[in-house]
């Protein structure tokens, strides 16, 4: 199984701060990497898949990069409503899915 | 629009079965390019995959390990729905359990609403 490692496990900033979360592969997967963001009592939304592509209503401040082994999730201009917890998911070799332990992003 | 619309009971007493519903609107279980998923979420797992259902010609199923020998996952066609099914569940089980549209490697891009299952006698 392709074992997803993120960091930091949490981060603190400011609205107008610009953040950036890592996610590690424990094998190539090329650009099959897609990242999630969790608010409590909410479902899960898809924000980037394929490492870079930015889903469909997810506004532009939110950025992916990365292929192989190692990507990252870029948010600018933190807004409010952007306080919550993100991970990483890789979907190059299914069985299983696998996910990050999450990026927990709290307001400083 | 694609929606997902969970159902199932919020509380399950030890040893016994965990059964969910998502019902599928806007597209077909039956679909060729998808595949339906279950997760959980946890403070102490985070997002865990518990299994998924597809169709391309024949139906397939695929759980994770974890779970392999207390799931099941089955779609119903006639409801264009697909459920979960976990046996002899015990605390370590409470969780928020949540229905996911995979269409190939683009991400799971539709969610539903979630549902609070606990554990608890």
């Amino acid at each position: 199984d392709i074992q997803m490692t993120q960091s930091p496990s949490s981060l603190s900033a400011s609205v107008g701060d610009r953040v950036t979360i890592t996610c590690r592969a424990s094998q190539s997967i090329s650009t099959y990497l897609n990242w999630y963001q969790l608010k409590p009592g909410k479902a899960p939304k898809l924000l980037i898949y394929a490492a870079s592509s930015l889903q469909s209503g997810v506004p532009s401040r939110f950025s992916g990069s990365g292929s192989g082994t190692d990507f990252s999730l870029t948010i600018s201009n933190l807004q409010p409503e952007d306080f919550a917890t993100y991970y990483c998911q890789q979907s190059y070799s299914i069985p299983p899915v696998t996910f990050g332990q999450g990026t927990r992003l709290e307001i400083k | 629009q694609v929606q997902l619309q969970q159902s199932g009971p919020g509380l399950v007493k030890p040893s016994q079965t965990l059964s969910l519903t998502c019902a599928i609107s806007g597209d077909s279980v039956s679909s060729k390019t998808a595949a339906w998923n279950w997760i959980r979420q946890s403070p102490s797992r985070g997002l865990e995959w518990l299994g998924r259902t597809y169709y391309r010609s024949k139906w397939y199923k695929d759980y994770a390990e974890s779970v392999k020998s207390r799931i099941t996952i089955n779609p119903d066609t006639s409801k264009n729905q697909f459920s979960l099914q976990l046996n002899s569940v015990t605390p370590e089980d409470t969780a928020v359990y949540y229905c996911a549209r995979a269409v190939g490697p683009l991400g799971m891009d539709v969610w539903g609403q979630g549902t609070t299952v606990t554990v608890s006698s």
